[in-house]
């Protein structure tokens, strides 16, 4: 396994149009999370999955965010009618929950670079 | 609720030099810390982690940080920087239990020769 993979790595659309990112997390872990980057900042929690259940979103994820993880594996995060504020980096994470508190490595992917124009 | 602050958004060493970046943290649970590091157009990496275990610990890379809850501190240092340590380091706090992570606004290293 070679760790969690984002497609596109980079992605440029113009103003109003859709997009869907891809994020194939670590195999065998069961919690994948979303953030955005913006330039100059730390990542920003959007939400995350344990398995196919969406546990949590940020105010930050507004209607035109939605992201989903139907069998539990890959996940998707489609921004629909893109604003210019939408361009950042998308990073997705994963981990292992096991129910023990000392799980909390999170492995991070290269992330997608959305630039809108 | 949780929250980081690093102080400095930019450090500059000269290589051979100590590093020193500031993390302070705020969490109404123990928190778990993290710094993870960043290289140009990359995801995040961890270097060291904080859980609850000896106060001092020791990363990738001959990074290390010390838990200092009196501080409520959670600084990173490396006794002689390299050139290839220089990229974006960034500090966060996590409840545990592999809930979401609340990260700091980050600190970009620079190395000169």
């Amino acid at each position: 396994d070679t760790g969690v993979s984002q497609n596109p790595r980079h992605k440029i659309t113009k103003r109003g149009q859709n997009v869907t990112f891809r994020c194939d997390p670590i195999s065998e872990h069961n919690r994948l999370y979303w953030y955005r980057q913006t330039l100059g900042q730390g990542p920003e929690f959007l939400t995350y999955f344990q398995n196919e259940a969406q546990l949590e979103k940020s105010r930050l994820l507004s209607d035109r965010f939605s992201a989903e993880r139907p069998k539990g594996s890959f996940s998707t995060l489609e921004i629909q009618r893109t604003e210019q504020g939408d361009s950042a980096m998308y990073l997705c994470a994963s981990s292992l929950w096991k129910g023990s508190v000392r799980d909390t490595e999170a492995f991070f992917g290269q992330g997608t670079r959305l630039t809108v124009v | 609720a949780q929250s980081v602050t690093q102080l400095g958004s930019h450090v500059s060493v000269s290589e051979g030099a100590l590093v020193l970046l500031r993390c302070n943290y705020s969490s109404s649970v123990p928190p778990y810390l993290f710094w993870y590091v960043q290289y140009p157009n990359q995801g995040l990496q961890l270097l060291l982690k904080y859980t609850s275990a000896a106060t001092l610990v020791k990363g990738i890379n001959g990074f290390e940080a010390e838990f200092k809850k009196s501080e409520t501190s959670f600084h990173l240092t490396k006794p002689s920087a390299h050139m290839s340590d220089a990229a974006e380091y960034f500090c966060a706090v996590s409840m545990g239990g592999g809930f979401k992570t609340i990260f700091g606004a980050g600190t970009r290293l620079f190395v000169k020769a």
